[in-house]
């Protein structure tokens, strides 16, 4: 199993210039979720997907973020204009759909991307 | 809606020693608590987890304890390695999908 594949690694651009982050989840995987790491906030869930429909995106700080899933296997985070305060590593997880209460399922985590606006 | 404490934010211990995080939750419907290992440069890996209907989970030198009158669970690591050494979290999951994580610890094994 190749686990979650994010793309790109590292990111370093301008404030003001669009970002996009990308992510392909785990084959069979029914839910993924984009989250958010820093220093002073931890990990924050920022959407997440069920069967490529966003389900909630409650985290989502701003209009300037948005995010797609066109098909079972591929996402898509993009900032626009992107702001220095976005910096962060940006993960990418899935999960299996829960069958009932003793199925509970993991979320399996991308290795992130790293975002340095400046 | 729920909300995740994680206690220590560090800690250090001799290797061979024994090292515990704990956690509290707010939510009394959350009923699947796992716990994760982060790494320098990499995603949190699932290490161990358990259901609300469970009060301890074993695995290796891993276990982990509910405790769903008081809203705790706790990570034991018992005869640590260096390369134990990482970011810790716990998390809950309440309604839907959606997890909570804490704040995380950094263990350190000393050699």
């Amino acid at each position: 199993d190749a686990g979650v594949i994010q793309s790109p690694r590292h990111e370093v651009t301008e404030m003001g210039q669009e970002v996009t982050l990308r992510c392909k989840p785990i084959s069979g995987h029914d839910y993924l979720f984009w989250y958010r790491q820093t220093m002073m906030r931890g990990l924050e869930l920022l959407i997440y997907f069920n069967n490529n429909v966003p389900i909630d995106d409650s985290g989502m700080p701003e209009d300037r973020f948005s995010a797609k899933m066109p098909n079972a296997s591929f996402s898509t985070l993009k900032i626009q204009p992107s702001e220095p305060r976005d910096s962060a590593v940006y993960f990418c997880a899935s999960s299996l759909f829960p069958a009932g209460f003793n199925s509970n399922q993991p979320q399996h985590f991308g290795d992130g991307t790293r975002l340095s606006i400046l | 809606g729920e909300n995740v404490e994680q206690h220590p934010s560090t800690l250090s211990v001799q290797e061979g020693d024994s090292a515990v995080i704990k956690c509290t939750y707010s939510d009394s419907a959350s009923n699947y608590f796992p716990w994760y290992k982060q790494e320098l440069g990499k995603g949190p890996q699932l290490i161990i987890d358990i259901r609300s209907n469970v009060g301890e989970k074993k695995d290796q030198r891993i276990a982990v304890t509910l405790n769903k009158t008081a809203k705790h669970f706790s990570l034991h690591i018992t005869e640590t390695q260096p390369e134990d050494s990482a970011v810790y979290f716990c998390a809950a999951r309440g309604y839907g999908q959606n997890f909570v994580f804490g704040p995380g610890t950094r263990l350190s094994v000393l050699p």
